[in-house]
């Protein structure tokens, strides 16, 4: 039963580049989360899909957008980037939205650097 | 504003020993509380989920306690090993059509031999 996998793992850029990360979701889940997480913080919500449609929106600007397939699976685009996106992007997936009381299930990230 | 403050912000201990990490919130509409262990480099790994009406919840070695009226909670963790070396992190979910999870710093916990 293969978990949350994200790819890819690591990628460099360089200022004003754009880039776009991958989730798959742990099977059976229908719903991904994004975070972004700088070193030493702990994880900042960027947005969640469900059922193809963003849901929830954290306090991130339009340069973050993102996308649910119909298989679930995800992706985030980040535009115009700036040194302050270098992070650890993490996903979730869950089961049935956020408003559940299940737990959600973590990726090992992608590790972003901005040059 | 929701937030949620987690101390100490690290923590060295002795392997075999225990010890308590701290966390005050400020979500509302509450949901439930949660407890992630992150390890370094990892993705966090849930540990606990508590809603309001439960005030204790364990995992193996892992207790978590939940005090909905002081906005609360505690993460005890018993005998400790060298694998809890890690980051635990409280999280606190605002209730609504689709939660939102407001996360802790957290705490990062170092076990040495």
């Amino acid at each position: 039963d293969a978990g949350v996998t994200q790819s890819p793992t690591h990628l460099i850029k360089t200022r004003g580049q754009q880039v776009t990360l991958r989730c798959s979701p742990k099977s059976g889940h229908d719903t991904v989360s994004w975070y972004q997480q700088a070193l030493g913080q702990g994880p900042q919500f960027i947005f969640q899909y469900y059922e193809e449609e963003e849901r929830q929106r954290g306090n991130f600007p339009d340069r973050f957008s993102g996308h649910q397939f119909p298989n679930y699976s995800s992706e985030l685009n980040v535009n115009a980037l700036l040194l302050g996106d270098s992070a650890l992007y993490l996903c979730a997936s869950s089961l049935g939205g956020l408003g559940s009381n299940q737990p959600q299930h973590f990726g090992d990230g992608t590790r972003l650097s901005i040059l | 504003k929701n937030q949620v403050e987690q101390s100490p912000q690290s923590l060295i201990i002795l392997e075999g020993k225990n010890c308590t990490l701290q966390c005050n919130y400020t979500v509302s509409p509450f949901s439930n509380l949660r407890w992630y262990k992150q390890d370094t480099g990892r993705g966090p790994v849930s540990l606990t989920i508590m809603t309001f009406s439960e005030n204790t919840k364990s995992n193996g070695r892992y207790t978590a306690t939940l005090d909905a009226d002081t906005k609360q909670s505690s993460l005890h963790i018993t005998a400790s090993q060298l694998s809890d070396s890690a980051s635990y992190i409280c999280v606190g979910s605002v209730s609504g059509g689709y939660n939102k999870l407001i996360f802790g710093a957290g705490t990062r916990l170092a076990v040495h031999p």
